[in-house]
């Protein structure tokens, strides 16, 4: 069965420090990889995309990830944070052979504190 | 363009009623993928409808349905509504014909049941 961890629950962090947000993930096939950012009382925006290729995906918002099949990880870093990046992010997994149906952690929620 | 669209955001029903969401897809997107977001649960699937059939089903009740219709609007219905099934129902919609097409999600409809 393919699934998503992600770490942590909680990340408080300063402005202007250096973030990571970590995600594991678990499937017997082939992976796409997505990480999603969620404000408020809102959808999910897409930040970045691994589906092959490079290791290192560079997204919006000067967010990056690292697709890392021997630890089975794709964690998101971002090195300066700002006030704005205060939201929730998910990890995804494409599961069923369509990005239609995506398998999220359960989120890590970033709060940036001035 | 415009993106997608669910309607209505906000909803307040009572035990034992039944419920319909709408969810208007981007213009020229044929897939359209349902998910239901709970502060427990997390994000989950719920199923993918592809002109306007069901591709891929999540682990629901057979109380949670849906269809999508010929100009790919699509609409999900739940019958027999628990206090359970309050939740942030979320609508994303994709090109849905290749892999590596994004998905764009809408707002949300926010489902209180009493």
């Amino acid at each position: 069965a393919q699934s998503v961890t992600q770490l942590d629950s909680q990340v408080p962090v300063f402005e202007e420090a250096p973030v990571e947000l970590r995600c594991n993930y678990s499937s017997s096939v082939s992976v796409y990889l997505f990480w999603y950012v969620q404000y408020p009382n809102q959808g999910l925006q897409l930040l970045l995309k691994y589906l092959s290729g490079s290791t290192l995906v560079k997204g919006i918002n000067g967010f990056e990830a690292e697709f890392n099949k021997s630890q089975t990880s794709f964690h998101l870093r971002k090195p300066s944070v700002h006030i704005s990046d205060t939201a929730e992010y998910f990890c995804a997994l494409e599961g069923g052979g369509s990005q239609g149906n995506l398998i999220f952690g359960k989120g890590t929620k970033l709060s940036v504190k001035p | 363009k415009a993106g997608v669209t669910q309607t209505p955001r906000y909803l307040i029903k009572t035990r034992g009623q039944q419920v319909t969401l709408s969810c208007s897809p981007i213009s020229g997107h044929r897939s359209v993928s349902w998910y239901q977001q709970t502060p427990g649960q997390g994000l989950q699937f719920l199923f993918e409808y592809f002109s306007e059939t069901q591709r891929n089903k999540g682990n629901f009740p057979g109380r949670f349905s849906g269809r999508q219709f010929s100009n790919s609007r699509s609409e999900m219905n739940v019958s027999t509504l628990e206090l359970g099934d309050s939740a942030l129902y979320l609508c994303a919609s994709s090109m849905g014909g290749a892999v590596n097409t994004e998905a764009f999600f809408g707002q949300g409809t926010r489902l209180t049941v009493v």
